[in-house]
């Protein structure tokens, strides 16, 4: 069936440095994407949405960046900080009451 | 603001066995649902409710019940375990889905072990 994916399982960056993570999903009826956080041992915590008629969204410190051509959505971290370090999932909206979550990858912030 | 609770943080249970995992928001959201965690994947949703009487089965719901007698609650019932159950498992709310707000509030997590 149809599933959200991510590229790289494991990102180890440089404190400082900009973050890139990317998701791809294969269900071109979504219409809503999120990025959720979650710390160690803790629940998923909601970072930034996304719908499908916008191509960039930013937050504080954060952007999500959507191409709907190539079915490709990224996070992007400016100036990553040792409290980044987590892993990052991103979910897809396709059916109105249902939440598809991707597989996760880990950020690792590096002193 | 408590937000979303979940008891018990840790169960062990043996095959065979029930139990419930309790989950309360206390947001009045009207959107709750379960998730499972296993390592190295993303979660997957067990079953969801969009009201009090409401339930609807989500991608995994085989094994797993549950029921919405209030706004504030939303149990899961593991009628007889299994090992394929031992996960970490996640209740969450939203005031509403389905209208692009999607930001889910997610609890602390219940570790279950079954034996």
């Amino acid at each position: 069936g149809e599933s959200v994916g991510l590229h790289l399982p494991t990102l180890s960056v440089q404190e400082g440095d900009n973050s890139i993570i990317n998701c791809a999903y294969s269900n071109s009826a979504s219409d809503y994407f999120i990025w959720y956080k979650q710390e160690s041992g803790k629940g998923p915590q909601f970072i930034i949405d996304i719908r499908s008629n916008m191509d960039k969204r930013q937050g504080q410190r954060v952007t999500v960046l959507l191409n709907k051509t190539v079915k490709h959505l990224s996070l992007q971290i400016a100036a990553t900080q040792p409290g980044d370090s987590a892993v990052y999932f991103c979910a897809e909206n396709n059916a109105g009451n249902m939440l598809t979550f991707g597989g996760g990858t880990r950020l690792m912030v590096k002193p | 603001n408590a937000g979303v609770t979940q008891t018990p943080k840790f169960q062990v249970l043996k095959t065979g066995q029930s139990m419930t995992l309790q989950c309360a928001q206390d947001m009045n959201h009207e959107y709750m649902s379960w998730y499972r965690q296993d390592p190295g994947m993303g979660l997957r949703l067990i079953h969801y409710s969009v009201g009090a009487g409401i339930t609807d089965q989500g991608e995994v719901p085989n094994g797993y019940n549950v029921s919405r007698s209030t706004t504030e609650d939303f149990p899961l019932r593991l009628l007889s375990a299994a090992p394929s159950q031992t996960s970490v498992y996640f209740c969450a709310s939203s005031q509403s889905l389905s209208d692009y707000t999607g930001e889910l509030f997610f609890g602390e997590g219940s570790r279950l072990t079954v034996l």
